[in-house]
């Protein structure tokens, strides 16, 4: 199993629909979790944190479920300005160097 | 306030030509990273740093060297540049467990 394991996509949903992605990990010692978010042949961003509680940015909501192994990213009210690749971060436990999963690709229509 | 900056931001080179790629930071952040980009590869860790005159493999480190002499540079080398090196190239910096800056790409081409 790769360390960490993303649904390359795409998702094509329409304008104002909700949407969420998973990301799975190996690693039950990680600690830290990210998404990340790429636009095309731009830098990844930071787009949120994931905590233990969960943590929500406006549309977007991100989840951890530790029992599972994976993160979780929704967002509401999807914008075409939300197109783009979603990138989790997962540290694994006891490192900090982190492993980046492969996106998965969103495409807003309107 | 710059963050990471990236030099240069495109190059063209020849099989067997060598360069270096520069990276920059101005936030004092102990660790940095170099990754490269493919279509369909997600990023991959190249070498990265966790501090002043110290670096470590990653990944993907064959046919690259790297250098921190400076706290705030990170170099990565290409000795003898190969066609399968052609790829955007990302630098990113970050304080151990918390999320990384990136610069905004070198895209490099080897013909």
């Amino acid at each position: 199993r790769k360390e960490v394991e993303q649904d390359p996509g795409p998702f094509n949903v329409p304008e104002g629909a909700t949407v969420a992605f998973n990301c799975t990990y190996s690693n039950s010692a990680s600690q830290s979790f990210f998404w990340y978010r790429q636009d095309c042949r731009k830098e990844p961003k930071l787009l949120m944190s994931v905590y233990s509680s969960g943590n929500e940015d406006g549309r977007f909501t991100a989840q951890l479920n530790r029992a599972s192994q994976y993160i979780s990213l929704l967002i509401r009210d999807s914008k075409l300005s939300d197109s783009a690749t979603y990138l989790c971060v997962v540290p694994p436990g006891g490192s900090y160097i982190p492993t980046f999963g492969r996106g998965t690709s969103l495409i807003v229509h309107p | 306030n710059a963050g990471v900056t990236q030099t240069p931001k495109f190059r063209v080179l020849k099989t067997g030509q060598s360069m270096t790629l520069l990276c920059a930071q101005d936030m004092n952040h102990e660790y940095m990273y170099w990754y490269r980009q493919d279509p369909g590869m997600g990023l991959r860790l190249i070498h990265y740093s966790v501090g002043e005159g110290t670096t470590a493999k990653g990944e993907v480190p064959d046919g690259y060297n790297v250098s921190r002499l400076k706290k705030q540079n990170f170099l990565l080398g290409l000795e003898s540049a190969a066609p399968s090196q052609t790829s955007v190239y990302f630098c990113a910096s970050s304080y151990s467990s918390q999320p990384q800056h990136f610069g905004d790409g070198t895209r490099l081409s080897i013909l």
